[in-house]
This record gives C-alpha cells, structure tokens and sequence, in this order.
C-alpha cells in the first residue's frame, strides 16, 4: 500500500527558509523510474509543480523558482525534502508530495498536503 | 512556457447528464495530458493519463479524447460523487497545470 505524508512548519515569517518532509512507504524511491514530486496549491486555486527528485537522484525544478528551492532525499530512499528560502506571503499554500513512475509524471499517489502560512 | 486554459470554468449539469469539460494547450503536447479531479479538502487524484488511459480502479464513465493542443475529459453519465474541480495537467515540455473547471450539480 502506498502511501505518502507531508510535514512542515505551519507556519513561518516573511525571509524565512520553509523546509518540508514527504515521508513515504509502499515503494522505493530508490526503484528505476521512480520520482517524487513537490506540487503547491494556494487556497481556491489551482496547483503549480515545484520539483522533482528521481531514484537516482537527479534533480529538477520549476525554472520560474529554480533559485529559492532545494529538494532532496535521506539515504533510506523513504523521505523527500524541499526547502524554500526567502518566502513571502504568495508562498501560502497547501504542499503536497506526489508519487510519479516513469515513463510519465503521472503522479499516481499523492499525500494528503500540509498547509503553510506565511505571516508575520 | 505552455499554458493550459480549462473551459468552462464553472459547470453546472444534473445527474445522468454526459459531460464535457475542455482543455486547450498553447502549443502541441503530443497527448502527454492528464486530468485530476479534486474534492474539497482532499488531494488531486489522477483519473487519466495520456490523454486516454484510465487510471486503475477510476470508474469507466470517465474518458479521454484529443491530441495536438485540445483534449477533452467526459463523464458519460454524471454521478452526485462526481461533484468536484477538475484539473489538465501536461508533462509535454516542464509541467503545468490548467486552472481547473469545478463541476456541480444543477
């Protein structure tokens, strides 16, 4: 069963770096053709694909942010991480981790998002 | 960039009704073209890939057409659980989505 789970700050103050977790089980990122992704959603809007991990650890972003985002991976293959520096109030969204098994960003899996406020 | 744009934004129709929701690319994206539907509160899940596969377990009333720049998303005969936002996604060239079309009931 696969499943997948984002955590984060809550909440965090303009200029701040935001870094978030995608905790998974029921596959391994370290399979062939495997990818995680981070996508956002503003409330009432619609979703903007930040970035992407493979198993063999090639990275790609989202050329519009590419210079604030950093994601990564643990040794274990089982989390994903993306850090945000310099946020600012338009970074306010729910942040959801999803599952992709090439060929194809399908995002077949996702997690059930974690809500990030930026406020000061 | 390409840009997807979903028409309509809002759809109203009532159970039984065919449905069709429409998604226009800026330029051609060779069918890599999914759709997502959205409930409140929960998680996008994918529906179709490609243009036409239906994902597994996604009841077959949904369907897929299109290629080069317009693609379609149809529920033959729409259902109450139907209610959501429906979302294009294309992974042609980067990914991005369309702004969604939110289907309710009449």
């Amino acid at each position: 069963q696969v499943t997948l789970k984002e955590s984060g700050p809550g909440m965090l103050q303009p200029s701040k770096t935001l870094s978030l977790t995608c905790s998974f089980s029921g596959f391994s990122l370290s399979t062939s053709g495997m990818v995680v992704s981070w996508i956002r959603q503003p409330s009432g809007k619609s979703l903007e694909w930040l970035a992407a991990i493979d198993w063999d650890g090639d990275k790609y972003y989202n050329p519009s942010l590419k210079s604030r985002l950093t994601v990564s991976k643990d040794t274990s293959n089982t989390q994903v991480f993306l850090k945000i520096t310099s946020v600012d109030i338009a970074d306010t969204a729910t942040y959801y981790c999803a599952r992709s098994l090439l060929p194809g960003y399908n995002f077949d899996y996702w997690g059930q998002g974690v809500m990030v406020t930026v406020s000061s | 960039d390409i840009q997807m744009t979903q028409s309509p934004s809002v759809l109203s129709a009532s159970v039984g009704d065919r449905v069709t929701l429409n998604c226009k690319a800026s330029q051609n994206i060779n069918k890599y073209l999914n759709w997502y539907q959205q409930k409140l509160g929960e998680a996008p899940k994918l529906l179709i890939y490609n243009t036409n596969n239906l994902q597994t377990g996604i009841p077959s009333r949904f369907s897929g057409s299109g290629s080069g720049t317009d693609y379609t998303l149809t529920i033959s005969s729409l259902q109450p659980e139907d209610v959501a936002t429906y979302f294009c996604f294309q992974h042609n060239s980067w990914y991005t989505f369309g702004a969604g079309t939110k289907l309710e009931l009449k």
